[in-house]
């Protein structure tokens, strides 16, 4: 069974404070790590796709890495609008279903 | 393109009675997706379909959930008789089917938050 825990649950970071949100993840045959924001009422929201370990993708102020055991989503001089819940998730090369990890409430302080 | 586009928005019933939720697919999207969201649980898969042809259904929770795709452009997911515990905000997605000229990622509706009294 697939399983992704995300880490931590909560993290409040002042204006401009770098840091990283963590995703481990089990799966029987990796097609694709998938980050989402989600905004609060809203839908997930597509960040990145990552395919293969080694493999790096950047949008702004974030940057996703993947490993064969976990991903991380780096935020680098975080605004207050960078603040939400960012969702992680993994496509088994099995079906086109994805299976998301219970998210990280990230909250950025002016 | 407009998006997912998911209806009602927001639906308060009571225990026992017959809720339908409907979601709208982005055109061209042979994929749909029926996802659930609660606290404590997360976002789980219900049912997906593919072509209009349910796929994969081990995510619905029992009998009382039942999911249609009479064509590409729409499905429904009803629960009949509601229950409580089914209170959650339910989502719908879609993709199209991998291409050269297409991702993976799965697009979102804005969701139905769905209360049962």
């Amino acid at each position: 069974e697939d399983q992704v825990t995300q880490s931590p649950e909560a993290l409040r970071l002042q204006e401009g404070e770098s840091s990283s949100l963590n995703c481990s993840y089990t799966v029987s045959g990796l097609r694709g790590l998938f980050w989402y924001r989600q905004d609060p009422g809203k839908g997930p929201e597509f960040l990145f796709t990552l395919y293969s370990a080694g493999e790096e993708k950047e949008k702004e102020r974030l940057k996703a890495t993947l490993t064969k055991k976990e991903s991380f989503l780096h935020i680098t001089a975080p605004k207050p609008e960078d603040s939400a819940t960012y969702l992680c998730a993994v496509q088994n090369t099995g079906r086109r279903a994805l299976t998301f990890g219970s998210g990280t409430r990230l909250q950025v302080q002016p | 393109d407009a998006g997912v586009i998911q209806s009602p928005r927001h639906e308060v019933t009571e225990m026992g009675q017959e809720v339908t939720l409907r979601c709208k697919p982005i055109s061209g999207h042979d994929y749909l997706f029926w996802y659930r969201q609660t606290m404590m649980r997360g976002l789980e898969l219900l049912i997906y379909f593919n072509n209009n042809v349910p796929i994969d259904d081990s995510g619905m929770p029992e009998d009382r959930f039942s999911a249609k795709m009479p064509n590409a452009s729409f499905s429904t997911l009803k629960i009949q008789p509601s229950e409580p515990r089914d209170s959650a905000v339910y989502f719908c997605a879609s993709t199209p089917t991998l291409t050269a000229f297409s991702y993976n990622e799965q697009f979102f509706g804005p969701g139905t938050r769905l209360t049962v009294l």
